[in-house]
C-alpha cells in the first residue's frame, strides 16, 4: 500500500542548532515533493518544492533533499529560532488513474527552545 | 493581492444535516483542491478541480461532492453529516493542477473552515 511517514514524535532542539526532519514514502512515483509549515488552527504555508529530478533545494535557512532511490526527503532548518516552532508537513504530488492527487504526511512537531 | 479565502470560518451542525463550504482562490488561479484535516493528522485529499472539471478524487464517500464555478470559486458539499466529519476543511488554489510533471506551481492554502458536528 502507499504510505508517507514522518517522524511521529515531536522534535525538541536548542536555538541555533540545525533541525532535521524526515519524510519517507513507499509505492509512489511523485512528480514532486513539497514541505509546508502549519501553525495551530491555520492552513499550511508552502515552504519549498523539489522535483523528482532535483537532489537539493535551498531557501534562506531551509534546505530540502530528495532521494527517489531511497524514497526519502530530508528537511533542514539551520540556525533554528523559537519562531520556527510549528508542525512541518511533507506532501507528495502525483498522478495516477484517479487523476491528480496531493498526499500529506501526518507532520512532525518542532519545538525550538531559547 | 488577497490570498485564498474560505467561508464560513466556523460552523456547527448536527448529525444528518447538510453543509456547504465555500472557497475563493487567489486571483488568476484556476485550480482548487479540498482537504479534510482531523486534529493531529495531515490534510487528507478530497477533490481537485481545474477549469471547472473534477481532475482528482480522494477516498471519501459519495456524501462529499464539490463543484467549481466559472469564476473558479468552489463549493464543497457534505450530506448526511456524521460525527466523524468534524474537522478543519481546507481549500488550496494553484494556477495549474498539482501533480503535473514538469509543473512548478504549488498550492496556497486558505485558513480553513472549522466544522463541528454534534
Amino acid at each position: 500500500s502507499q504510505k508517507i511517514e514522518q517522524n511521529s514524535e515531536a522534535l525538541n532542539i536548542q536555538e541555533g542548532k540545525t533541525a532535521t526532519l524526515t519524510c519517507n514514502y513507499t509505492n509512489y512515483s511523485p512528480a514532486y515533493l513539497q514541505w509546508y509549515r502549519q501553525d495551530p488552527g491555520r492552513g499550511p504555508v508552502f515552504l519549498l518544492l523539489i522535483r523528482e529530478n532535483e537532489k537539493e533545494k535551498r531557501k534562506e535557512r531551509l534546505k530540502v533533499t530528495f532521494d527517489t532511490t531511497l524514497k526519502q526527503s530530508l528537511f533542514h532548518i539551520t540556525a533554528s529560532q523559537p519562531a520556527d516552532s510549528a508542525t512541518y508537513l511533507c506532501a507528495l504530488d502525483f498522478t495516477n488513474t484517479g487523476g491528480f492527487k496531493t498526499i500529506f504526511g501526518a507532520g512532525t512537531r518542532l519545538f525550538v527552545k531559547a | 493581492d488577497a490570498g485564498v479565502t474560505q467561508s464560513p470560518t466556523h460552523l456547527i451542525k448536527t448529525r444528518g444535516q447538510q453543509v456547504t463550504l465555500r472557497c475563493s482562490p487567489i486571483s488568476g488561479h484556476k485550480s482548487v483542491s479540498w482537504y479534510q484535516q482531523v486534529l493531529g493528522q495531515g490534510p487528507q485529499f478530497i477533490f481537485q478541480y481545474y477549469e471547472k472539471e473534477e481532475r482528482g478524487r480522494g477516498n471519501f464517500p459519495d456524501r462529499f461532492s464539490a463543484r467549481q464555478f466559472p469564476n473558479y470559486s468552489s463549493e464543497l458539499n457534505v450530506n448526511a453529516l456524521l460525527l466523524g466529519d468534524s474537522a478543519l476543511y481546507l481549500c488550496a488554489s494553484s494556477f495549474t493542477p498539482p501533480g503535473r510533471r514538469g509543473g512548478t506551481d504549488t498550492q496556497y492554502f486558505g485558513p480553513g473552515t472549522r466544522l463541528t458536528v454534534l
